[in-house]
């Protein structure tokens, strides 16, 4: 299976600050990564699949690289609905999995 | 608009099969391309993708729990269905069901809000 390692564990910022996410798959994924964000008692929203692309309807200020088998979620400019649980999938091969999740809170 | 709704029985026994509904509606698992996963988080914990069923009936299952998976659909009601064997305490968990479409991609686009599975003598 494919580990994929995700950090922070907790990261605090602040509204208008940026923030970065970052994961590392154990092994070449090709840019096959999604990123999540997570709220209690809502579904989960896709933010980026395939490393980069924005999902439609997601806000501009987030956005997604890759440099080999890492990858990044920034997050610019936050907004305060932006506080909340975030994931990382990889979605080039079975099983799928999923990092071990960040949790942005406000500072 | 995808909307997608897990069910469950709530607590059930350990040794007992957990059997969970997603009834969904805003697409067609007739359509091609199109599937459905389960995916899980005990509390406090990560995501494990469990199973994924697409439109033509193809089946993938999480290789760590497959002796206990069973994926199913019922096309004409919009529903997906996953039953796990022989649970015990490590199975409770909120349990999800999302949306995808394999012609785009192996991602997530759309998931239900989860249902709690509490395994408890």
């Amino acid at each position: 299976d494919v580990q994929m390692t995700q950090s922070p564990y907790n990261l605090a910022a602040s509204p208008g600050e940026s923030v970065s996410i970052n994961c590392k798959a154990s092994k070449s994924i090709s840019k096959y990564l999604a990123w999540y964000q997570q709220k209690p008692g809502k579904a989960s929203k896709l933010l980026v699949y395939d490393g980069s692309t924005l999902q439609s309807g997601i806000p501009s200020r987030f956005s997604g690289s890759r440099s080999g088998t890492d990858f990044t979620l920034t997050i610019r400019s936050l907004e305060p609905e932006d506080f909340g649980l975030y994931y990382c999938q990889q979605h080039n091969e079975y099983p799928f999995t999923f990092g071990s999740g960040t949790k942005l809170e406000i500072k | 608009q995808v909307t997608l709704k897990e069910s469950g029985p709530g607590v059930l026994q350990p040794s007992q099969t957990l059997s969970l509904t997603c009834t969904f509606s805003g697409f067609s698992l007739n359509t091609y391309g199109v599937g459905v996963g389960w995916i899980r988080q005990p509390s406090g914990k990560g995501l494990e993708w469990l199973a994924n069923i697409y439109w033509d009936d193809d089946k993938f299952y999480n290789p760590s729990l497959k002796t206990r998976l069973t994926i199913s659909m019922d096309t004409s009601n919009s529903q997906a269905f996953l039953k796990i064997t022989s649970v015990d305490t490590a199975d409770t968990a909120t349990y999800y069901c999302a949306r995808v479409d394999r012609k785009s991609g192996y991602y997530f686009d759309y998931w239900g809000q989860g249902v709690m599975v509490t395994v408890s003598s």
